[in-house]
């Protein structure tokens, strides 16, 4: 099946700091979903996109559906280390993104 | 709240061996998927079933096979263990498809000597 990319794969942040990961498709995709997966847990659904240009947020995330529908980012604002965790993103194809790991630096 | 179980949350197992690891879920959820974890891979999907008794190859079907005699219950099985099937496998379960919300189980960390 084809993959989406996921961009970067790793990512250290200062506590406080902000962030943004991206998810690229080179086929439209018709929605796509957020995971977050804690350090030694299970993926947790965070939201699902499914219009172009779709904006939503959850407190300090920011979910964006790009025009083309073709890519999405995730932004996490002041960053603070209960954020730690990697970050996937599921394009309606068979298989998750890479994931983004995030690292947060007290 | 959904609930998804899997049967252990570690497991080692021997080259050869048949292993057979059980998923159940708790909502009536319709479909039912076995991915697995790799370091810098995400999460790929072996399998996955949409009512009792049906199944569609995921991305990476190869060795591996599943079963699902009742709605709540998927079972993946290794016919054959291999060491480069030494991976954490997560077991997902949705009300829809699997371009809806899934909920996942623990894991079962398998590990294959």
């Amino acid at each position: 099946g084809q993959q989406v990319m996921q961009i970067p794969q790793y990512q250290h942040v200062q506590e406080g700091e902000d962030f943004t990961t991206y998810c690229n498709s080179s086929t439209t995709l018709s929605n796509i979903q957020w995971y977050k997966q804690r350090p030694g847990g299970h993926p947790v659904f965070l939201i699902q996109l499914v219009k172009s240009g779709e904006v939503k947020k959850q407190k300090r995330l920011t979910f964006q559906f790009g025009e083309a529908k073709k890519n999405s980012s995730l932004h996490i604002t002041a960053t603070q280390t209960t954020d730690v965790g990697t970050y996937f993103c599921d394009a309606s194809k068979l298989t998750f993104g890479g994931g983004t790991r995030v690292l947060v630096k007290p | 709240d959904v609930k998804v179980t899997q049967s252990s949350r570690y497991l080692v197992k021997r080259t050869g061996e048949k292993v057979f690891l059980e998923c159940v879920q708790d909502m009536d959820h319709e479909n039912m998927f076995w991915y697995r974890q790799d370091p810098g891979l995400g999460l790929r999907l072996i399998y996955f079933s949409y009512d009792v008794k049906m199944k569609e190859k995921g991305d990476i079907p190869e060795g591996y096979s599943v079963s699902r005699e009742k709605k709540e219950r998927f079972s993946l099985i290794l016919e054959s263990a291999s060491t480069n099937q030494t991976s954490m496998y997560l077991c997902a379960s949705s009300l829809y498809d699997r371009n809806v919300e899934q909920y996942f189980g623990p894991g079962t960390r398998l590990t294959v000597t």
